[in-house]
């Protein structure tokens, strides 16, 4: 099974900082790695697909990228409403795998 | 306007069933894989099960195969979920979801707890 090894669990970043979370496959997932918010309560939020394709109606303050097998969620300048868990989602082979989540706070 | 509306959520005895429904809408049901995944309280999101568009083949993670069983109903645009020799572990939020796509959708999200 592919792993998907998450960082950091948890940020605390100001408003306007620029934000990195990564995710490291296991083994090669080309670019079948999804982006996921989730508030509070709610169902998650797909951010970015495809490693680097922004989702429809999100922001562009947020990107993604691919390195080999290590792939990162930036957000560009940190705003008021994108505090959540932030996760990773591998969607090359099954069983498919999420990273553990990334808890994002506004010091 | 895509919707993804679950149910059959509840309080079970640990070892019983219990089967979960989600009616969609807003799409052709019968052109996409569809997904579910849940989320114990407090806890991250973990894949439950996939099935591919017409039924053919379906995925599970060890956690639940053998226990668990996605089937689908195309003409009635319905997804369906059947747990069987349910267990404390299972206890959690189960979302209705077409992913892996551009276009990615979620339903509301169904208690499940097992408990006795």
């Amino acid at each position: 099974d592919i792993q998907m090894t998450q960082s950091p669990a948890s940020l605390s970043a100001s408003l306007e900082e620029i934000v990195t979370i990564t995710c490291q496959a296991s083994q090669d997932i080309g670019n079948w790695l999804a982006w996921y918010q989730q508030k509070p309560g709610k169902s998650p939020q797909l951010l970015i697909y495809g490693a680097t394709s922004l989702a429809d109606g999100v922001p562009s303050r947020f990107s993604g990228s691919r390195s080999g097998t290590q792939y990162s969620l930036k957000i560009s300048r940190l705003q008021v409403e994108d505090p959540g868990i932030y996760y990773c989602l591998q969607g090359y082979s099954a069983p498919f795998t999420f990273g553990s989540g990334t808890k994002l706070e506004i010091k | 306007e895509v919707q993804l509306v679950e149910s059959g959520g509840g309080l079970v005895q640990p070892g019983r069933s219990l089967k979960l429904s989600c009616v969609a809408s807003g799409f052709t049901f019968n052109n996409y894989w569809m997904t579910w995944i849940r989320q114990a309280p407090g806890k991250g999101l973990e894949w439950v099960a996939s099935i591919t568009n017409t039924g053919g083949s379906t995925y599970y993670p060890d956690s639940v195969k053998g226990r668990f069983t996605i089937s689908r109903d195309n003409a009635k645009s319905t997804l369906y979920l059947q747990m069987n020799s349910l267990r404390s572990e299972d206890t959690a939020t189960y979302y209705c979801t077409r992913i892996l796509g551009a276009q990615d959708y979620w339903g509301q999200g169904v208690m499940v707890t097992v408990s006795s």
